[in-house]
């Protein structure tokens, strides 16, 4: 079974730029989640779908972000316009609805803004 | 102050050594404890979850304080295998599942021949 995937896996961008990133959970997942981990950072909560509702989008650091989950299914972030204390990883992860559920990461997306 | 502390480390140790990781969280109202390990620009994986009881998984065993806002994780027997960051993470949430997780900025562990 595929895990959680990707794309782009890295992405290097000027300031000012728009990066749309994109997540494709496993199937049959429910929530979807964004992190990111910034330089230096600990990894931080974006936000949480669940299906195509946004659940929990508390973390988002302002309005250049935007995420969606059309249908459902994929995700994607967008960041518009990127700004250099954007870059980081992009983390997102899936886990099924229920109780007791693991959480599965991605590998990330990798974004440097220059 | 950050939500969850860690020490950062480097902990170096020589393969079979025992080493001991400690965490303490600020928020009070955290329900749900674990330890998630990452490999070197690689996503974070589950490691094992943390119970107030304590608990154990082969080598690997951990400890909740809930009175000192305080986790712990063991490490017996020491492979090479084992080196990692390993991530100490809270959630407000008691329902198991990983919504809104709040992580540690993680201690690297290099184990060495």
């Amino acid at each position: 079974e595929a895990g959680v995937t990707q794309f782009p896996s890295h992405s290097v961008i000027e300031k000012g730029q728009t990066v749309t990133l994109r997540c494709d959970p496993i199937s049959g997942h429910d929530n979807l989640y964004w992190y990111r981990r910034v330089m230096g950072k600990e990894i931080k909560f974006l936000l949480h779908f669940v299906k195509e509702s946004k659940q929990d989008e508390s973390g988002m650091p302002n309005n250049r972000f935007l995420a969606e989950r059309t249908g459902g299914t994929y995700s994607t972030l967008k960041v518009q316009p990127a700004e250099l204390e954007d870059s980081g990883v992009y983390f997102c992860a899936s886990s099924p609805r229920g109780i007791g559920n693991t959480i599965y990461f991605g590998e990330g997306s990798w974004l440097t803004v220059v | 102050r950050k939500e969850v502390e860690q020490d950062p480390g480097p902990f170096n140790v020589p393969e079979g050594a025992t080493v001991a990781f400690n965490c303490t969280y600020s928020n009070s109202a955290s329900q749900s404890f674990f330890w998630y390990r990452q490999d070197c620009r690689k996503e974070p994986k589950l490691l094992m979850s943390v119970y107030s009881s304590g608990n154990e998984d082969g080598r690997f065993t951990a400890q909740l304080n809930r009175a000192s806002q305080y986790i712990s994780l063991l490490i017996r027997d020491s492979k090479l295998s084992d080196s990692a960051t390993y991530l100490c993470v809270v959630s407000p949430l008691n329902t198991g599942t990983a919504s809104k997780l709040t992580f540690g900025t993680g201690t690297r562990l290099q184990v060495t021949l």
